[in-house]
């Protein structure tokens, strides 16, 4: 799977939006973009993917680059709940060997003051 | 009604014992698996399950030996346990690996934390 980038560990402040960017500068034509996020002693939680085009769910948004290098989770109003490591993966939309597993990076741990 | 489930929720033992982690989904998927995180929060996929039949078995040892009874179950079952093996192991499931869409969105157990003495 291809590579992703993420800062280790971003802020912000409770009931404002926050921007979490992810690079993925080797993007094939076939990668999905997935976000998963981990609360704290949680399992991992589905937030969002796309391919192309912005997405929007009752969690979040996904902003995709025209060029597909880069894309942004954008959490419109902060909770404290959504303190959490934000997972940034990629997935072949169409299998070959890899058969479904996410490959998960270091992640971007949010932090949100109240 | 939980998601998928695991047992136990906590596991201490001690080295050289055998134990089992039970996982169960009720979502009717197609696909199982199992990912170990470690104490440096690296979550990693060691095996995955389809339809009852092995698809993915990362490099682990072979002291853990994944059982699938049916396709709502993937057991997870370690021989011999070692301190390196003490980590929180997660079960998921999706309903299609293959298809790259909704399909594959991964639903995650509350995890079974494993510490070996």
């Amino acid at each position: 799977d291809a590579k992703t980038t993420q800062p280790n560990s971003m802020e912000s402040n409770e009931e404002e939006p926050v921007h979490l960017p992810c690079n993925h500068s080797t993007i094939s034509g076939t990668d999905y973009i997935h976000w998963y996020r981990q609360l704290p002693s949680q399992g991992p939680e589905y937030v969002i993917h796309g391919l192309t085009s912005n997405v929007n769910n009752r969690m979040a948004s996904l902003a995709i680059a025209e060029d597909r290098k880069s894309s942004t989770l954008i959490l419109h109003r902060a909770t404290l709940r959504d303190a959490a490591v934000y997972y940034c993966i990629l997935r072949l939309m169409n299998y070959g060997g890899s058969q479904g597993n996410l490959i998960f990076g270091k992640g971007t741990k949010l932090s949100v003051k109240p | 009604d939980t998601a998928v489930s695991q047992t136990p929720k906590y596991l201490v033992t001690q080295m050289g014992n055998d134990k089992s982690i039970k996982c169960e989904q009720n979502l009717g998927h197609d696909t199982m698996y199992w990912y170990k995180q470690d104490s440096k929060k690296f979550l990693k996929i060691m095996f995955s399950y389809n339809n009852k039949e092995l698809i993915i078995n990362e490099t682990v040892p072979n002291r853990f030996s994944p059982k699938s009874p049916d396709k709502a179950h993937l057991n997870l079952h370690i021989n011999s346990l070692e301190l390196g093996d003490s980590a929180v192991y997660f079960c998921a499931s999706s309903q299609d690996s293959r298809a790259g869409g909704n399909e594959e969105t991964q639903y995650f157990g509350p995890g079974t934390r494993l510490l070996v003495l």
